[in-house]
């Protein structure tokens, strides 16, 4: 399994530009999520999904969008990019059903707005 | 308010030692889960541990172990024998059952381990 992976690994963009970060998971986890990791903070949630046609907003979601089309996928849409949302973006995946319901974290994307 | 408090920034530890992490937390699910996450200077986020607030007994893996005093709502983390590779930020989480079922971290903790 290659778990969960994220694309890019690094992105440069300037402000107003839009783009996809993409996050593809292989261990068939019903539910996803997309945190974002800003200088000294923890993780906090943009969205997420229960599963394949399933979204919903968490803590901080304005500047985002995304779907769930399939149970593998989830990508994160930058509409116009703006200096506050550079950070450090991880996709996330668990199972619901399981006892821990651990998260597991993709490689994260690190993203620079100019 | 804080859903989930790590009070220390920065922590030292000798080579060989114990140390312990703080956290603490703030809901009224009464199910819920708490985790620990380690994350090297690499930056991914690696698991470490997890107690369930249904749990009798604290949770142990290798090394780490969580101190779980629920009446307190405090999820510390102990690690024993501390190695230079423990050398890392560590978060506290929690997972709440009713809602969105995320985590909710908190600031993080540095340690750094002294040779």
């Amino acid at each position: 399994n290659a778990g969960v992976t994220q694309t890019p690994k690094f992105q440069v963009l300037k402000t107003g530009q839009s783009m996809t970060l993409q996050c593809a998971q292989d261990m068939n986890h019903e539910y996803m999520s997309w945190y974002r990791q800003d200088p000294g903070m923890g993780l906090r949630l943009i969205h997420y999904s229960v599963g394949a046609g399933i979204t919903d907003q968490g803590e901080v979601p304005n500047g985002y969008n995304v779907s769930r089309s399939t149970t593998e996928d989830f990508p994160l849409r930058l509409l116009s990019a703006a200096p506050s949302q550079t950070s450090v973006y991880f996709c996330a995946s668990s199972r619901p059903g399981s006892l821990v319901h651990e998260q597991f974290f993709g490689p994260g994307t690190r993203l620079t707005v100019l | 308010a804080q859903k989930i408090t790590q009070t220390q920034p920065g922590m030292f530890v000798q080579e060989k030692e114990a140390v312990t992490l703080d956290c603490t937390y703030d809901t009224s699910d009464p199910s819920y889960g708490l985790f620990w996450y380690k994350q090297p200077s690499s930056g991914e986020m690696i698991f470490l541990i997890y107690q369930g607030s249904y749990d009798q007994q604290n949770a142990t893996e290798g090394r780490y172990s969580l101190n779980f005093q629920k009446a307190r709502k405090s999820a510390n983390l102990v690690i024993s024998a501390s190695q230079l590779g423990d050398s890392a930020m560590y978060f506290c989480a929690m997972r709440e059952n009713l809602g969105r079922r995320a985590l909710t971290f908190g600031s993080g903790t540095r340690l750094q381990v002294q040779p």
